[in-house]
């Protein structure tokens, strides 16, 4: 089983729909990253969290640490938001860089 | 203020020569880490650098794959004999010193061993 979990594995939305991204982890964590990969392969970090509720834009992240869960959500989805949404836990008590990281959610985003 | 530079971005290799990858942190940026991602699979720890000093190699293959951050210049990634299974895009990430979470990725080198 791996240490860090997506669902879904992959997801088709109408442009302006809600949606969720669900990440679930089964190791002590630091910290916890949200990164995106476009198409053409390069990443983005969108949000680093340790506890609690971050919103920038239409991205809101929010995590609970006593359930070993974490969800990326998207409002108002457009077409642009179509990547790969990768989710990575820093496992406490491992070196800062050494970050686990989900297989990834692939979200297309139909206009 | 630029961000994390790699090149080359693509690069094609044959079947046991060396690979060279590059990575040029972000300004003031002390700490670089170094990322494989394989077809069809996720990202995976390689290593992490400050300046002169590995301080985390646990993902490196034990053999063919070395990596430093030398005092002046960017940090290589270095695989020698190169072999198909290497095929793959190379992330290199870099984070100021003292901001230990932070994270800013490179466009990435996509490798290709024919």
């Amino acid at each position: 089983k791996n240490e860090v979990e997506q669902s879904p594995q992959n997801l088709t939305a109408q442009e302006g729909e809600f949606i969720t991204i669900n990440c679930s982890y089964s190791v002590g964590i630091s910290a916890l990253h949200w990164l995106q990969q476009h198409p053409g392969g390069g990443i983005v970090s969108l949000f680093m969290l340790s506890s609690g509720k971050k919103k920038h834009g239409r991205l809101i992240a929010t995590i609970n640490i006593q359930e070993k869960h974490s969800s990326l959500h998207i409002t108002a989805s457009h077409p642009r938001d179509s990547a790969v949404y990768i989710c990575a836990v820093m496992n406490y008590g491992g070196s800062q860089g050494n970050l686990i990281f989900g297989k990834g959610t692939k979200l297309s985003v139909k206009p | 203020n630029a961000g994390v530079m790699q090149n080359p971005r693509h690069l094609v290799r044959r079947r046991g020569q060396e690979a060279r990858l590059r990575c040029s942190p972000m300004k003031g940026h002390s700490h670089v880490y170094w990322y494989r991602q394989l077809p069809e699979e996720g990202l995976k720890f390689m290593v992490y650098l400050q300046k002169e000093n590995i301080i985390d190699e646990s993902g490196m293959p034990k053999e063919r794959f070395s990596a430093e951050f030398p005092k002046e210049g960017p940090s290589i990634l270095r695989i020698q004999q190169v072999v198909r299974g290497d095929s793959a895009a190379y992330f290199c990430a870099s984070s100021p010193l003292g901001q230990k979470y932070e994270q800013y990725f490179g466009p990435g080198t996509r490798l290709t061993v024919t």
